[in-house]
């Protein structure tokens, strides 16, 4: 099993909601990744995390809390965002947490803050 | 710092070998190389990657200059479920950090 998964598919949030994206892979990765991509640009890397443990932070603001409850589960909590965070999530994971190796992709959750 | 110029779109008939050009006139010696792209409504798919040698896979070939400051990545018969955009990346070393410094894509469209 070769995929990624990704839940929900689409979102619609309010400024003042709390919201929660989940991911799953069952790869035995130890590596996993959060990116946001806005319309035709390229992702842009969010955090990693490596053995559960955060490891790259890349300047988030804090209204985006990730999570990684166990080596197959990713979350990214979601708190008072702006319009401009409305993007698609997309995660990642990799056999370990050097760039040298394959990511695979989820599909992504197309996020809309109103 | 690192960086990748790729032209915004090109386009290809099906059947017909692409090819996809990068510069990366700005790399050093420890950046890998890495192609991934991105089909309509899905995530980006690993595609090719490598360091100085041309490399082969079962979906394309990368081809990089002797000076390594360029490359291109062939498909040898497009077919229309190469239509994607096409990221040229540098797996590079940054303030420390390893970082995948990522082009603008290139969007390939197939004609049937």
């Amino acid at each position: 099993d070769t995929e990624v998964t990704q839940t929900p598919k689409h979102l619609v949030m309010g400024m003042t909601n709390k919201k929660s994206l989940k991911c799953e892979q069952h790869m035995g990765h130890r590596a996993m990744y959060w990116y946001k991509q806005k319309a035709k640009k390229p992702p842009e890397l969010m955090f990693v995390y490596s053995y559960e443990k955060l490891s790259i932070n890349e300047s988030v603001p804090s209204r985006f809390s990730p999570e990684c409850p166990n080596s197959s589960l990713l979350n990214l909590h979601l708190h008072a965002l702006q319009p401009e965070d409305s993007a698609l999530y997309l995660c990642a994971s990799s056999p370990r947490d050097t760039f040298s190796y394959e990511q695979y992709f989820g599909p992504g959750t197309r996020l809309t803050v109103t | 710092d690192a960086k990748t110029t790729q032209p915004n779109s090109m386009e290809s008939n099906e059947e017909e070998p692409v090819h996809l050009p990068c510069n990366h006139s700005t790399i050093s010696g420890t950046d890998y190389i890495h192609w991934y792209r991105q089909l309509p409504s899905q995530g980006p798919e690993y595609v090719i990657h490598g360091l100085t040698s041309n490399v082969n896979n079962r979906m394309a070939s990368l081809a990089i200059a002797e000076d390594r400051k360029s490359s291109t990545l062939i498909l040898h018969r497009a077919t229309l479920r190469d239509a994607a955009v096409y990221y040229c990346i540098l797996r590079a070393y940054q303030g420390g950090s390893e970082k995948l410094v990522f082009g603008k894509g290139t969007k390939l469209t197939v004609n049937p």
